[in-house]
C-alpha cells in the first residue's frame, strides 16, 4: 500500500461545485502539505500543517480551505470550484529530515 | 529574480552521455537542498539530498556551491530510464517551513 493515499485520483466537476480532495498517510509524520502543479508553473504550495492544531497558508491559498482531521489525514476543499483550479493536486508529508513523500496525485478538471 | 530557477530544457541526450543540470537559488539563508525526480503524470520522488561536501549515488553526483548559490546534478552514463523531469528543491529554514520548488528540468535520453 502507498504511504500517502489521495482520493479521488481523477475528478471532473462543474464551475461552482464544492469539491473535497482527501489525503491520508501511514508514515506517522506530523507535517503534511497540499500542492498544485500546472504545466510551466511547477509545484506551488497551497496549505501546510505541522500538526493537528497547526494550519498555514501557502503561496496560493485563495479559493481553497483545508482540514486536518487527524495526524494522518489532511483534506483540501474547493468551496466553489472555478476553471482555473483545473490542475494536478499533490498531497505530501515530510520526514524530520525534510524528505517529502507524495501521494500519486489527484487530477481535477473544472468545466 | 525567482527564488529557485532551473533551465527547463528539454535536454536531449543519447544513451551513455553525461549531462549536468544547474539550479540557482536567491535566498542566501537557504538551509537544505534536494533533487527530486518526476516521471510524466507521476508524483515527485526524492532522488538525492545535496550536502555541502557534495555527494554521489551511483551515476548521480550532486554539488552545492553556497558562494554562488547554486546546486548541480550530474548524471553519468545516461540510461533511457533516466528520462524524466528533475526538480530542484530548497528549504529556507531548518524547520522546513518553506520548501521551494524549481519548475524542473526535462531530460530525454534516446537510444
Amino acid at each position: 500500500d502507498a504511504d500517502v493515499t489521495q482520493t479521488p485520483r481523477n475528478r471532473i466537476t462543474k464551475t461552482g461545485k464544492r469539491i473535497m480532495l482527501e489525503c491520508s498517510q501511514t508514515k506517522g509524520h506530523d507535517r503534511m502539505y497540499w500542492y498544485r502543479q500546472d504545466p510551466g508553473l511547477g509545484l506551488r504550495l497551497i496549505y501546510y500543517s505541522f500538526d493537528v492544531k497547526d494550519i498555514n497558508k501557502g503561496e496560493i491559498s485563495d479559493g481553497y480551505s483545508v482540514s486536518r482531521q487527524a495526524q494522518a489525514k489532511f483534506s483540501l476543499s474547493l468551496e466553489s470550484a472555478i476553471p482555473n483550479q483545473t490542475a494536478l493536486y499533490f498531497c505530501a508529508t515530510s520526514s524530520p529530515t525534510g524528505e517529502l513523500f507524495f501521494g500519486e496525485g489527484s487530477r481535477l478538471t473544472v468545466l | 529574480r525567482k527564488e529557485v530557477e532551473q533551465d527547463p530544457g528539454p535536454f536531449n541526450v543519447p544513451e551513455g552521455a553525461t549531462v549536468a543540470f544547474n539550479c540557482t537559488y536567491s535566498n542566501s539563508a537557504s538551509q537544505s537542498f534536494f533533487w527530486y525526480r518526476q516521471d510524466c503524470r507521476k508524483e515527485p520522488k526524492l532522488l538525492m539530498s545535496v550536502y555541502s561536501s557534495g555527494n554521489e549515488d551511483g551515476r548521480f553526483t550532486a554539488q552545492l556551491n553556497r558562494a554562488s548559490q547554486y546546486i548541480s546534478l550530474l548524471i553519468r552514463d545516461s540510461k533511457l530510464s533516466d528520462s524524466a523531469t528533475y526538480l530542484c528543491v530548497v528549504t529556507l529554514d531548518q524547520a522546513g517551513t518553506a520548501l521551494i520548488f524549481g519548475k524542473g528540468t526535462t531530460l530525454s535520453v534516446s537510444s
